[in-house]
């Protein structure tokens, strides 16, 4: 069974930082791309990032690149989010989710998702 | 970048049929996924490329996508399908893009 674990979410004042991680078992996780998604509190779903089986390609959105960056390390099944820079705007909860293997990757859904872990940037 | 548009809600009566629109510039080129998310849960993939199901999830839920809106929809509604609907598709540059999301409430 396919399971995904967030951590690493909580309290951050503007300007900080924070590592999320994402805990992976059940599949074969380097055979697979990752992504990060956040919430904001009732509000939609907001793509983040997202990297590929070995980590040498990532893709970004707009609002947090330059500021945000994702990473995996294979031999823990890990997948990682550091977050730097961080403003209210940044409060949501932040979803890991698999990529399953697709010919052009970029069309694929996201299969399995975590529980997800929230942030909140205040002071 | 590519803008989806849903509507905020849709309502309809258990065993009725609901239908979920996503509406994009030309969105039919592109393939077309859907994800149900409960209060207080993950979201959960309910159609992806259009029309295709995951294994094991009901075949009321189904999938097309013409011209400029994908729709979602579902047969037989019982309140279990109560829950928010996204759809998704990845633009031109790659990035990844959600719809505003629809709130499906069962009378």
């Amino acid at each position: 069974e396919v399971q995904l674990v967030e951590s690493g979410g909580g309290l951050v004042q503007p300007g900080g930082s924070l590592r999320l991680s994402c805990a992976a078992s059940g599949f074969n996780f380097s055979k697979h791309w990752m992504t990060w998604v956040r919430q904001a509190p009732g509000k939609g779903l907001v793509w983040v990032s997202r990297i590929d089986g070995d980590g040498s390609r990532t893709t970004y959105a707009d609002t947090v690149m330059g500021r945000f960056t994702i990473s995996r390390d294979n031999a823990k099944n890990t997948l990682y989010l550091q977050m730097n820079s961080l403003s209210p705007e940044d409060t949501a909860v932040y979803y890991c989710a698999r990529v399953p293997q697709y010919i052009v990757v970029v069309t694929a859904p996201f299969d399995s998702w975590g529980q997800g872990t929230l942030v909140t940037v205040s002071s | 970048s590519f803008v989806l548009a849903q509507p905020p809600s849709v309502s309809v009566a258990p065993g009725q049929t609901a239908r979920i629109t996503c509406g994009g510039n030309n969105i039919g080129n592109n393939w077309v996924h859907w994800y149900q998310q409960k209060p207080g849960q993950a979201p959960v993939l309910v159609v992806f490329d259009n029309s295709d199901r995951p294994s094991g999830f009901p075949e009321r839920f189904s999938g097309s996508n013409f011209g400029n809106t994908a729709t979602l929809t579902i047969s037989r509604v019982e309140a279990g399908d109560e829950a928010d609907y996204y759809c998704q598709v990845c633009d031109i540059n790659g990035d990844v893009v959600f719809g505003g999301g629809t709130k499906l409430t069962v009378l």
